[in-house]
């Protein structure tokens, strides 16, 4: 069954901090790899996308890895800012078709 | 991008009830797709909603219990009918398009439902 694992399941760091999300997935074949922010309330929002043969993607902060070997991302938000606090959900697509498979999400807390 | 909105943004209900979740779109789609979330969960694809032809449901959903329009292509309704509290959860509305060319699914703000 196609799975995706998100880890720590919560997050406390302090502001300027920086801080790595985890996700392993079981989806084969494999299409493309999404990291999503969702804020409190608000719909999810893309961050990064990343196909089967790209290592690593930023978008200001966020900076994402792919390792499709072993099967694991990584989100790295560097110097955290208090408005980083939200879910931090891993997708991935499977290669035929839009099936998306969703992680349960990371939930960050950045505090003063 | 697209950019999607729901209606209502909050509900909470009484069981037994039903609730039409509304999704406006800003530009024509080809595809529009209805999400679960429940507390600590996943999202969960309910069904794939198709201008013109009935919307094609996911394993455990069925059109009795989540009957969707899609009278054209910048708009679709969900209605959760017969509510429990177990249909407590945020609902999502999705459409697919294109970003840095990557194919990408936009997301609406949700719906909270919470039923009584």
């Amino acid at each position: 069954k196609n799975q995706v694992e998100q880890s720590p399941q919560s997050l406390i760091i302090l502001e300027g901090k920086n801080c790595t999300l985890q996700c392993n997935y079981t989806v084969s074949p494999f299409s493309n790899l999404r990291w999503y922010k969702q804020d409190t309330g608000r719909g999810p929002v893309s961050l990064t996308i990343m196909t089967f043969s790209e290592n690593t993607k930023s978008n200001g902060r966020y900076t994402a890895t792919l390792d499709a070997d072993t099967k694991q991302s990584s989100l790295h938000i560097t110097a955290s800012q208090l408005s980083d606090s939200a879910s931090y959900i891993c997708v991935v697509s499977e290669e035929a078709g839009t099936a998306l498979i969703f992680g349960k999400g990371t939930t960050l807390s950045v505090s003063s | 991008s697209a950019v999607i909105s729901q209606k209502p943004s909050r509900d909470i209900c009484q069981r037994g009830t039903s609730l039409t979740i509304q999704c406006q779109v800003d530009s024509q789609v080809t595809m529009m797709f209805w999400y679960r979330q429940q507390p600590g969960q996943s999202l969960t694809l309910i069904a794939t909603a198709n201008q013109g032809s009935e919307a094609t449901y996911e394993s455990g959903f069925v059109i009795d219990k989540f009957p969707i329009s899609r009278p054209n292509l910048t708009f679709s309704t969900l209605t959760v009918s017969n509510m429990s509290p177990e249909d407590s959860s945020i609902y999502l509305c999705s459409v697919g398009g294109t970003s840095g060319g990557h194919n990408e699914q936009f997301f609406g703000p949700g719906t909270r439902l919470t039923v009584l």
